[in-house]
């Protein structure tokens, strides 16, 4: 059984630029959510998608956009990249509300 | 705001020695408190979870205490051993009406052999 998995797991784009990360879910979960951890730090709940639409929204900029398809895969889109974005992005799974929420390796991103 | 506050932020243990992570949440109406072990360059791997109908729960050598009244929660962990050298998060979840995990900043976790 899969887990979490993410793509890529390391990238570097220039200041400006944009960045598409992708993630599948764990098997039989149909929930996804996207975080950001800066280094050092806990992570921080970017947002969530259920049925294809955004449920639920943290704090960042509309500069980070997403989407979740009929198989339940989900892309994270980060457009006009600042420096500050460097860092793991972090894509986790549940079934339903309320079930236990695994993570997957994340994809670091470095931007220059 | 919901927020999640852990302690301490660095521990450091001889080889079989116990290790306790506390965390203090704010919003009361918290239902779900996972644990996740973080290892150098990977991503959050789940290690216990509790909810807020138990007061304890335990599984081999780790475990973890609720204290709803006082809104904290805390991770055990016994017999450590060098490969629990790891940063450990606390978080905490509304499982009827949220969609997010507030996690606690981290314990970075020494085990010393």
């Amino acid at each position: 059984d899969a887990g979490v998995t993410q793509s890529p797991t390391h990238l570097i784009k220039t200041r400006g630029q944009q960045v598409t990360l992708r993630c599948s879910p764990k098997s039989g979960h149909d929930t996804v959510s996207w975080y950001q951890q800066a280094l050092g730090q806990g992570p921080q709940f970017i947002f969530q998608y259920y049925e294809e639409e955004e449920r639920q929204r943290g704090n960042f900029p509309d500069r980070f956009s997403g989407h979740q398809f009929p198989n339940y895969s989900s892309e994270l889109n980060v457009n006009a990249l600042l420096l500050g974005d460097s860092a793991l992005y972090l894509c986790a799974s549940s079934s339903g509300q309320g079930n236990t929420i695994y993570f997957g390796e994340g994809s670091w991103l470095t931007v220059v | 705001g919901e927020n999640v506050e852990q302690h301490p932020s660095t521990l450091s243990v001889q080889e079989g020695d116990s290790a306790v992570i506390k965390c203090t949440y704010s919003d009361s109406a918290s239902n779900y408190f996972p644990w996740y072990k973080q290892e150098l360059g990977k991503g959050p791997q789940l290690i216990i979870d509790i909810r807020s109908n138990v007061g304890e729960k335990k599984d081999q050598r780790i475990a973890v205490t609720l204290n709803k009244t006082a809104k904290h929660f805390s991770l055990h962990i016994t017999e450590t051993q060098p490969e629990d050298s790891a940063v450990y998060f606390c978080a905490a979840f509304r499982m009827d009406s949220s969609y997010k995990l507030i996690f606690g900043s981290g314990t970075r976790l020494l085990v010393r052999p």
